[in-house]
This record gives C-alpha cells, structure tokens and sequence, in this order.
C-alpha cells in the first residue's frame, strides 16, 4: 500500500526551528518529485514547496524562502522540511504528497500540526 | 488573496451537476496542467483529476474537468450527498516558480 506518514509537528515559540519527516512506503520513492501543502486554520490549501525525485531541484513559495528548507534522503525514504525562523503565520497543518502540483499530487498523509506560539 | 479565483461556495440537489470554475492567467492555467483535489471535512485532500481530465483510479467519470485559455471548470454529475466538500484547483505558476492554488469551493448538496 503506498503510504506517507508525516511526523514532526508541533508548538514552537516564534522565531524557533521545527523539522518535519514524511516517511514514504509502497513505491520507489526516488522515482518521484515530492510536496509540502499547508492548510492554516479554517483557511484553504497553500502549496509551500517541492523537490525533484533527486533533490537536486527544490522551489519555494515566496513566503517561505530563506527559512524553510525541503530535502530528502532516498535510502531512508524520507522527504524533510527544515523550518526556520518560524512565524505566527506558518501556524497549519502540513500535509506531504506524492508528485508535483501541476501533474497532480496522487497521495497524501494525514497532516501534522504546526503551531508557532509563545 | 489566491492567484486562481474560485466561487466560495455553490449548492446543487443529489443527482444534479454542478461546475467550479477556477480563474487564472497566462502564466498559470494559460500554459500549465490543472490539477483538482476534494477535501472531505477533517481529512486530507485526495487527486481527483489530473492532467487534462486523468482521473487517478477509482474517481468516477462524474468528475470532469475542461480547460478554456486561462479558466478552467470542474463538473460534477448524478451528485451526491457524500460529494459534500471543498474543492481546490492548483497548477503550476511559470512566473512565481512556484504552485498555486485557488481558494477553494464549498459544495454544498442541498
């Protein structure tokens, strides 16, 4: 079954540092470009970032760029979100998926919670 | 402010169609695929149509999707009551290098 199990979320104080995992199963992960999507409270989608099945290309919506950094690791199947410098206003549920927005992203997990708070 | 303008919401009784738009220009829907995605309340978003009118397997061929310069329209026929969700269009931006999505439609099946 193909699956993606995110971790990481959490409460953090503004200006703190977070890293999100999202372990992937049930297909050759290298084989595909991956994405962060994040839905504040109440709010609709927002696509945040994506990397190439390589990792050698990455992109970033402006508002994220300089403080939250996408990797991944292809022998542990696992894709990252490095976040840094967070704000009140990254607070949201961060899904990962399987795939690129404009060919369509085919899977998804279940979300985590970031919470940026003091 | 979202780059793809969607309807808020729209209404329709179970086993009529409804059409989402969603608005773009030319340096999104104009010259890239639309994706769509239904997102059930309390869950996560799932692909619906892909690539100009893929659906991914076991969506029914009551979803559709058509592409016009830089609109593109998601219908839905034979609706019901369990197609009560939020629909979202997204695509690629070549001139933010970056994915967009619409606001997101509220369906409601009255």
């Amino acid at each position: 079954e193909v699956q993606l199990l995110e971790s990481g979320g959490g409460l953090v104080q503004p200006g703190g540092s977070l890293r999100l995992s999202c372990a992937a199963s049930g297909f050759t992960f290298s084989s595909y470009a991956m994405s962060w999507v994040r839905q504040a409270p109440g709010k609709g989608l927002e696509w945040v970032s994506a990397i190439s099945g390589s990792g050698g290309s990455t992109y970033y919506t402006d508002s994220v760029k300089g403080r939250l950094t996408i990797f991944r690791d292809n022998s542990k199947n696992t894709l990252y979100l490095q976040m840094n410098s967070l704000r009140a206003e990254d607070t949201a549920v961060y899904y990962c998926a399987k795939g690129l927005i404009t060919s369509g992203m085919d899977v998804w997990g279940q979300g985590t919670t970031v919470t940026v708070s003091s | 402010q979202s780059v793809l303008t969607q309807p808020p919401s729209v209404s329709a009784a179970p086993g009529q169609k409804v059409t989402i738009s969603c608005s773009g220009s030319s340096s999104n829907i104009g010259n890239n695929y639309v994706s769509w995605y239904q997102q059930l309340p309390g869950t996560a978003p799932k692909l619906l149509i892909y690539d100009n009118n893929k659906r991914p397997s076991g969506i029914p061929d009551r979803f559709s999707d058509s592409k016009s310069g830089t609109s593109a329209t998601l219908g839905i026929t034979g609706l019901q009551t369990g197609d009560e969700a939020d629909y979202y269009c997204g695509t690629w931006d070549s001139s933010l290098s970056a994915g967009v999505f619409g606001g997101g439609t509220k369906l409601t099946v009255l």
